[in-house]
């Protein structure tokens, strides 16, 4: 079956340092895969999308790799901040091209200061 | 004001009752979508629009109706509220327009609880 896989446990990590998470999927093909951040009680925010042709994509402290062989998106938050404490989400784009895209779990990071 | 909005933010309701959330948007986006959040289930789709006359079923649509009653509003309706569909509820927006890839804009959430 398909499944998208993220670490449903939280992920506690020392302000300054870097922060790594990891959305693992199987049996889908996906074109776009979306990283998104979710704070308690609120909507989802879109971060970054990186394309199934793209290695990496950067956006200030925010990188984001996807591994198309090994099924895998590692996203990283360098320099991290309290402010940065919140629920990851990782979006694949199901079918290739038609934009419904399905979520993991998310991972809920906290940065201790 | 918010992009997407979605009325009521909270509802308390008993088994059996129908219930109509409403959603609507500022963006000019062409599709629309309905997503719930269970703890542990993460966000699931529930249906999806492409535009006013395009309407498709997500991965847990059973329960539920929607209507498009204008590129800007979507609604999502139980027609008999059970307890398992209490949930926190999503609108969001994507545009297929220029160069976007489908980026999705959420609303705040409507929390429903059916007791």
């Amino acid at each position: 079956s398909q499944k998208i896989e993220q670490n449903s446990e939280a992920l506690n990590i020392q302000e300054g340092k870097t922060a790594t998470l990891t959305c693992n999927y199987t049996n889908y093909s996906p074109a776009y895969l979306q990283w998104y951040r979710q704070d308690p009680g609120r909507g989802p925010v879109f971060l970054l999308l990186i394309r199934e042709n793209e290695k990496e994509k950067r956006k200030e402290r925010l990188k984001v790799t996807f591994d198309t062989t090994l099924k895998q998106s590692l996203f990283h938050i360098t320099a991290s901040q309290p402010a940065d404490s919140a629920t990851y989400l990782c979006a694949l784009d199901r079918n290739s091209g038609t934009y419904k895209y399905i979520f993991g779990t998310g991972t809920r990071l906290k940065v201790l200061a | 004001d918010a992009d997407v909005t979605q009325t009521p933010r909270n509802r308390i309701t008993k088994t059996g009752k129908r219930i109509m959330l409403e959603c609507s948007q500022t963006k000019g986006h062409d599709r629309m979508y309905w997503y719930r959040q269970d703890p542990g289930l993460g966000l699931r789709l529930i249906y999806y629009s492409f535009d006013v006359k395009d309407i498709n079923k997500g991965e847990i649509s059973d329960g539920y109706s929607v209507s498009r009653q204008a590129q800007a509003k979507f609604s999502l309706s139980l027609e008999s509220a059970i307890p398992n569909q209490t949930a926190l509820y999503f609108c969001a927006t994507s545009s297929t327009h220029g160069r976007g890839s489908g980026e999705l804009f959420f609303g705040e959430g409507s929390r429903l609880t059916v007791l």
